[in-house]
């Protein structure tokens, strides 16, 4: 099975700051790797898909980036609003499995 | 609009069974994957199990094999997780989602139903 890391697994953080989180994957997933925003009592959130790809009506100041093995999440400018846990995904396999998730918490 | 809503949760002995439900709506059913993800109480979110579109093809994750079957009710689309063999270990808010037209991204979800597993 493929594994998934991700890290910082609690990351810091004011509003208007630009952060950046990364998910690694034990093997080569190409660029089929997902993000999503999870906060406590509610449905997980899509973000983006294709490793780059925009999710529809998912703010720009989201971003994507990385293949192969090696991926990054970029919010520009954050927001109260984006303060959650986010997790990555890697979709190479029927098999899909998430990383452990990177808690993006108010400093 | 798209719109997920499980039910079926509960409290279960270990050793028992239970069957969620995901109730779909606003797309065309038949016409997509689907999946179950959980979140056991204070831990990450595990994928659980994928269907596709017309339901031939299933996938678990090894922690369930054997125990969970998905399946899928085209006429009254409606996503089924059977649950059997419970142990603790399977307590969790479980998810049902739809899989992206790209690929096995999940591009829409439920609120999640919880279930409790304990004596």
């Amino acid at each position: 099975d493929i594994q998934m890391t991700q890290f910082p697994s609690t990351l810091s953080a004011s509003v208007g700051d630009r952060v950046n989180m990364t998910c690694r994957a034990s093997q080569s997933v190409s660029t089929w790797l997902a993000w999503y925003q999870h906060k406590p009592g509610k449905a997980p959130k899509f973000l983006i898909y294709a490793a780059s790809k925009l999710g529809g009506g998912v703010p720009s100041r989201f971003s994507g980036s990385g293949s192969g093995t090696e991926f990054t999440l970029t919010i520009d400018s954050l927001q109260s609003d984006d303060f959650a846990t986010y997790y990555c995904q890697q979709y190479d396999s029927y098999m899909c499995t998430f990383g452990q998730g990177t808690k993006l918490e108010i400093k | 609009e798209v719109q997920l809503v499980e039910s079926g949760g509960g409290l279960v002995q270990p050793g028992g069974s239970l069957r969620l439900s995901c109730a779909a709506s606003g797309f065309t059913f038949s016409g997509y994957w689907m999946t179950w993800v959980r979140q056991a109480p204070g831990k990450g979110l595990e994928w659980v199990a994928n269907i596709n579109q017309d339901g031939t093809q299933t996938y678990y994750v090894a922690s369930v094999k054997g125990r969970f079957t998905v399946s899928k009710d085209h006429a009254n689309n409606l996503l089924y997780l059977q649950m059997n063999s419970l142990r603790g270990e399977d307590t969790a808010v479980y998810f049902c989602a739809r899989g992206g037209p790209g690929g096995l991204y999940f591009d829409s979800w439920g609120q999640g139903v919880l279930l409790t597993v304990s004596s």
